[in-house]
């Protein structure tokens, strides 16, 4: 099975500014990674899929990038919306694993 | 409206078993592969089961493989989750999530529509 790693756990921002979280897998997986967001007591929710494609409806502050084993998820300039935990996911194969959540807060 | 609707959640004790349902509308279900996750209180998300879209096909965690099965009935546009042998550890918020796919130079594919969860305990 593909282990799924994120960093940090939790990260402490402000609005507007600019954050980035990483996700590596344990082997190459290209491009097949998936980011979501999710609130609490609420579904997760997809904001990008194939690495760096915007899934529809989602604002273009959110962007990803990264092929192989390491990938990041990159908010130009933070909304109070935002503050949420970011999970990555693989979907190379099956279990589709995801990583283990990142806790992004406000300062 | 494209949702999925999950119900079936409760209190169950250890070693009990309950059905999981997830209802799906606004969509064909038929073509779309699914699958269940689950997220114990406090945690992150944990992959459980998989089922393709002609139900031919399934996956279990190593976690659950043996206590529960996944099925789907494309007439009723609905999928289970039957789980037995219920443990403490067992217990979550379990989402259904339909598998999206892309097609371009590669086939790329995410969980796209998730249900709102269904809490399921276990305790005694």
């Amino acid at each position: 099975d593909i282990q799924m790693t994120q960093s940090p756990s939790s990260l402490s921002a402000s609005v507007g500014d600019r954050v980035t979280i990483t996700c590596r897998a344990s082997q190459s997986i290209s491009s097949y990674l998936n980011w979501y967001q999710q609130k609490p007591g609420k579904a997760p929710k997809l904001l990008i899929y194939a690495a760096s494609s915007l899934q529809s409806g989602v604002p273009s502050r959110f962007s990803g990038s990264g092929s192989g084993t390491d990938f990041t998820l990159t908010i130009s300039s933070l909304q109070p919306e935002d503050f949420a935990t970011y999970y990555c996911q693989q979907s190379y194969s099956t279990p589709r694993s995801f990583g283990q959540g990142t806790k992004l807060e406000i300062k | 409206e494209v949702q999925l609707v999950e119900s079936g959640g409760g209190l169950v004790q250890p070693g009990g078993s309950l059905r999981l349902s997830c209802a799906a509308s606004g969509f064909t279900f038929s073509s779309y592969a699914m699958h269940w996750v689950r997220q114990a209180p406090g945690k992150g998300l944990e992959y459980v089961s998989a089922i393709s879209s002609n139900g031919g096909s399934t996956y279990y965690a190593n976690s659950v493989k043996g206590r529960f099965t996944i099925s789907r009935d494309n007439s009723k546009n609905t999928l289970y989750l039957q789980m037995g042998s219920l443990r403490a550890e067992d217990m979550a918020v379990y989402y259904c999530a339909r598998d999206a796919l892309w097609f371009g130079e590669l086939l790329f594919t995410a969980f796209d529509i998730w249900g709102q969860g269904t809490m399921v305990t276990v305790s005694s």
